[in-house]
């Protein structure tokens, strides 16, 4: 099975910064991947598609790159609300696993 | 608006069983592939299970191969997961997701508020 692997598993950046978080896969996977932003308490939200398309009603300050092995998670600049826990999860095909997740916390 | 409202879960002992129930509505059921994703307590997500919209292709994590099945009737707009020989390991918040595309390889737009199960002598 394809793993997937997320870097960092925490970070702590001050409010307007540019944050990236990186998701790596074992095997390629074209651009079969998600981003998830599990705020504290919360449910998890779809933040980008096909590694790069904006789910509606997110903040353009989110966006995604990548394909194959490598893709990258960026918020061009931090906010307060953007503090929660960051998953990526591939889907070209079963099983539909996540990464490990990224702590986002503010400075 | 979409609404996915999970129900089932409880406190039952190790080897036990429950069926866990996602009742959807705000859109057409069967155009969409359903998942199950758990999140034990202070842990990550944890993919469990996938469904077609036509209930033809199902798909498990290893974890609960042969002890879960997911299933779903499209007539009641509900999605099942029948979790049996229940372990310990296997506490954990059940979250119903449903996906983009009629098709298992998709992204999961809406998500439940999820169910608890604790496995628990």
């Amino acid at each position: 099975d394809i793993q997937m692997t997320q870097s960092p598993s925490s970070l702590s950046a001050s409010v307007g910064d540019r944050v990236t978080i990186s998701c790596r896969a074992s095997q390629g996977i074209g651009t079969s991947l998600a981003w998830y932003q599990q705020k504290p308490g919360k449910v998890p939200k779809l933040l980008i598609y096909a590694a790069s398309s904006l789910q509606l009603r997110v903040p353009s300050r989110f966006s995604g790159s990548g394909s194959e092995t490598d893709f990258t998670l960026t918020i061009s600049s931090l906010q307060p609300e953007d503090v929660a826990t960051y998953y990526c999860q591939k889907y070209d095909s079963a099983p539909l696993s996540f990464g490990g997740g990224t702590k986002v916390e503010i400075k | 608006e979409v609404q996915l409202l999970e129900s089932g879960g409880g406190l039952v002992p190790p080897g036990g069983s429950l069926r866990l129930s996602c009742a959807a509505s705000g859109f057409i059921f069967s155009n969409y592939a359903m998942s199950w994703v758990r999140q034990a307590p202070g842990k990550g997500l944890e993919w469990v299970s996938v469904i077609s919209g036509s209930s033809g292709l199902t798909y498990y994590a290893d974890s609960v191969k042969g002890r879960f099945t997911i299933s779903r009737d499209n007539s009641k707009n509900t999605l099942y997961l029948d979790v049996t020989s229940l372990r310990a390991e296997d506490t954990a918040l059940y979250y119903c997701a449903k996906l983009r595309s009629v098709l298992v390889a998709s992204a999961a737009d809406f998500w439940g508020q999820g169910t608890l199960v604790t496995v628990s002598p």
